[in-house]
């Protein structure tokens, strides 16, 4: 059974930058069979795709992110990370990391997500 | 950026019910459309992937439908556990997500 598990700093101030890392277990990330993304979704509000990465590096971003972000992979814990730059309050949101094997498949399996709140 | 439109954004409905949510690219995504349902506190689960495969597990009361740019999303028969949220998402170009649609209960 594949599980992913979020951990970081809940709280984070204005200007600085969030960091997670996402911890996967029943699977390995260095596979190479999918990408292993991230996902936020702000407080009664619908979710929001933040990018992804695959085994080789390779990344794909939101644009509307793409300036802020950051995701790498550590293959030798079997993690992958998000750094977000400047956090405002908006960026305030349960985020999550997930599996997505790509193409025409979804994203099958979640974290259970961690809320990150930007206050000072 | 490929814009993913849900509706109704909210339906109230009954148990028994056959429900149908509908979801419009901004442009064609061929097959690329998966939906996801979500219930309060937690994560998204797949339901349907490539506009209309069932995922593993996932009841045969649903069914998915479309290609290109409409795509719908049907409960044949309302369950108690089927009120949550629902979300489509293109996989087609960088992945973007519908603004959901809440099932309540009538």
């Amino acid at each position: 059974q594949v599980q992913l598990q979020e951990s970081g700093p809940g709280l984070v101030k204005p200007s600085q930058t969030l960091s997670l890392t996402c911890t996967v277990s029943g699977d390995s990330i260095s596979s190479g069979s999918s990408y292993w993304s991230w996902i936020r979704q702000p407080a009664g509000k619908g979710l929001e795709w933040i990018g992804r990465i695959y085994t080789n590096g390779n990344t794909n971003y939101n644009p509307s992110l793409k300036s802020r972000v950051t995701i790498s992979v550590d293959t030798s814990k079997n993690q992958f990370s998000l750094k977000l730059s400047s956090v405002t309050a908006a960026d305030t949101a349960v985020y999550y990391c997930a599996r997505d094997p790509g193409y025409t498949n979804g994203i099958d399996y979640w974290g259970q997500g961690t809320l990150v709140t930007v206050s000072s | 950026d490929i814009q993913m439109t849900q509706s109704p954004s909210s339906l109230s409905a009954s148990v028994g019910d056959r429900v149908t949510i509908t979801c419009r690219a901004s442009q064609s995504i061929s097959s690329y459309l998966n939906w996801y349902q979500q219930k309060p506190g937690k994560a998204p689960e797949l339901l349907i992937y490539a506009a209309s495969t069932l995922q593993s597990g996932v009841p045969s009361r649903f069914s998915g439908s479309g290609s290109g740019t409409a795509f719908t999303l049907t409960i044949s028969s309302l369950q108690p556990e089927d009120f949550a949220t629902y979300y489509c998402q293109q996989t087609y170009s960088t992945l973007t997500f519908g603004q959901g649609t809440r099932l309540e209960i009538k």
